[in-house]
């Protein structure tokens, strides 16, 4: 059956440390990957996309991998922020399949 | 406007009640997703539409649940006689695409409470 593994379910980091979050499938053929933050009694909030046919993404200090062979995506959040403390989800869509499948999500606390 | 607006917050509803749920996708964006979100698990696909189309509805258990998309009004998901079960967040999100090449965009969700 398909499987969206995020390997942590927390994450507690120093701030001004990079924090690494995994996001592993399995049975999916994807065809690009989304991250989401999501704080407490709110909606998910988009952050970045990346194709199939892309290695890595950056925004600011965040950057994605993307490793279809391992079927695995690397999140990193750079020079971390108490700020940055929240829900990190996953979310895979394929190509013909036009609905996100979520990851239970990485909660990160960057403590100051 | 730029958000996506989710009316009632909160809603508590005995077992057997009926609870409605609505939606104000953003301006422009023509495919709406209703997904559900029980404590802490991953989100469940319910039901998408294409304007005023239902686009995907293999997530919704039919039995109980229906939703709408009518021109010139927000979109609504209703349960009928609710479950125990039913409670959780249910999130609303909008796209100008099928595909959110550019994300979604998602609601603060309703808490539904069955109890």
């Amino acid at each position: 059956s398909q499987k969206i593994e995020q390997n942590s379910e927390a994450l507690n980091i120093q701030e001004g440390k990079t924090a690494t979050l995994t996001c592993n499938y399995t049975n999916y053929s994807p065809a690009y990957l989304q991250w989401y933050r999501q704080d407490p009694g709110r909606g998910p909030v988009f952050l970045l996309l990346i194709r199939e046919n892309e290695k890595e993404k950056r925004k600011e200090r965040l950057k994605v991998t993307f490793d279809t062979t391992l079927k695995q995506s690397l999140f990193h959040i750079t020079a971390s922020q108490p700020a940055d403390s929240a829900t990190y989800l996953c979310a895979l869509d394929r190509q013909d399949d036009y609905k996100l499948s979520f990851g239970a999500g990485t909660t990160v606390t960057v403590r100051a | 406007g730029e958000e996506v607006a989710q009316t009632p917050k909160h809603l508590v509803r005995g077992e057997g009640q009926k609870a409605k749920l609505y939606c104000a996708p953003i301006k422009g964006h023509s495919y709406v997703f209703w997904y559900q979100q029980v404590l802490k698990n991953e989100f469940k696909f319910l039901i998408s539409f294409q304007n005023e189309n239902v686009f995907d509805e293999t997530g919704m258990p039919k039995e109980r649940f229906s939703a709408k998309c009518l021109p010139n009004s927000p979109c609504s998901l209703e349960i009928q006689a609710t479950k125990l079960e039913d409670s959780a967040v249910y999130f609303c999100a909008s796209s100008p695409s099928s595909q959110g090449f550019g994300g979604y965009t998602f609601g603060s969700g309703t808490r539904l409470t069955v109890v």
